[in-house]
């Protein structure tokens, strides 16, 4: 089992969808989760860590189960710059190897 | 303020040369870290420098791959030998400190071996 898994994809959805990314983790030690995106490319850069509480930023919101081991990023009302790839992204106990998932690549379609 | 940097931005070499890459973390950032991205995977750790020193390079594939940070800012990533395997974008980021910052990733270097 690969330690961070994701969604396959790609997804391609119209302007104003709403969209929503999942993503399991192995290793039950994982302190931090993240989301990070990345355009084509470009280098990644961090969208939003995610809190067991859940969080919210904007359209963005991001869910963590550490029962399940399973995270979840929501994007409401896609706009047409949120066409990137997105990463799940697991820091594995060790609080400074970053684990990444393989990405999910998104199309907002006008 | 100046991001990370990496040099050069592209890399084609032949088989079995050597390479060097190199990075400039952000000023004061004392964690650095070198991850590779083959084409439709995520990121992969190599290596981890905290300050002058590696502190984990368990990411590193192989004897051939080495890096170092000899006064605690730029660090270099030197593949020996190289295969074509070895092509992909190898991204350095740094991190003000160890424990649960964020990491900021420079634009990679694409290294392509022919």
């Amino acid at each position: 089992r690969k330690e961070v898994e994701q969604d396959p994809g790609p997804f391609n959805v119209p302007e104003g969808a709403t969209v929503a990314f999942n993503c399991t983790y192995s290793n039950s030690a994982s302190q931090s989760f993240f989301w990070y995106r990345q355009d084509c490319r470009k280098e990644p850069k961090l969208l939003m860590s995610v809190y067991s509480s859940g969080n919210e930023d904007g359209r963005f919101t991001a869910q963590l189960n550490r029962a399940s081991q399973y995270i979840s990023l929501l994007i409401r009302d896609s706009k047409l710059s949120d066409s990137a790839t997105y990463l799940c992204v697991v820091n594995g106990g060790s609080n400074y190897k970053l684990t990444f998932g393989k990405g999910t690549l998104l199309t907002v379609n006008p | 303020g100046a991001g990370v940097s990496q040099t050069p931005s592209n890399k084609v070499t032949e088989k079995g040369k050597y390479v060097e890459l190199r990075c400039d973390p952000i000023s004061g950032h004392t964690a650095l870290y070198w991850y590779r991205q083959s084409l439709g995977q995520g990121p992969e750790f190599l290596i981890y420098f905290q300050g002058t020193g590696a502190a984990d390079d368990s990411g590193l594939p192989n004897d051939r791959f080495f890096a170092v940070r000899p006064e605690g800012s730029v660090s270099t990533l030197k593949i020996q030998r190289t295969e074509r395997g070895d092509s992909a974008v190898y991204l350095c980021a740094s991190s003000p400190t160890l424990v649960g910052n964020e990491q900021f990733f420079g634009p990679g270097t694409r290294l392509t071996v022919l």
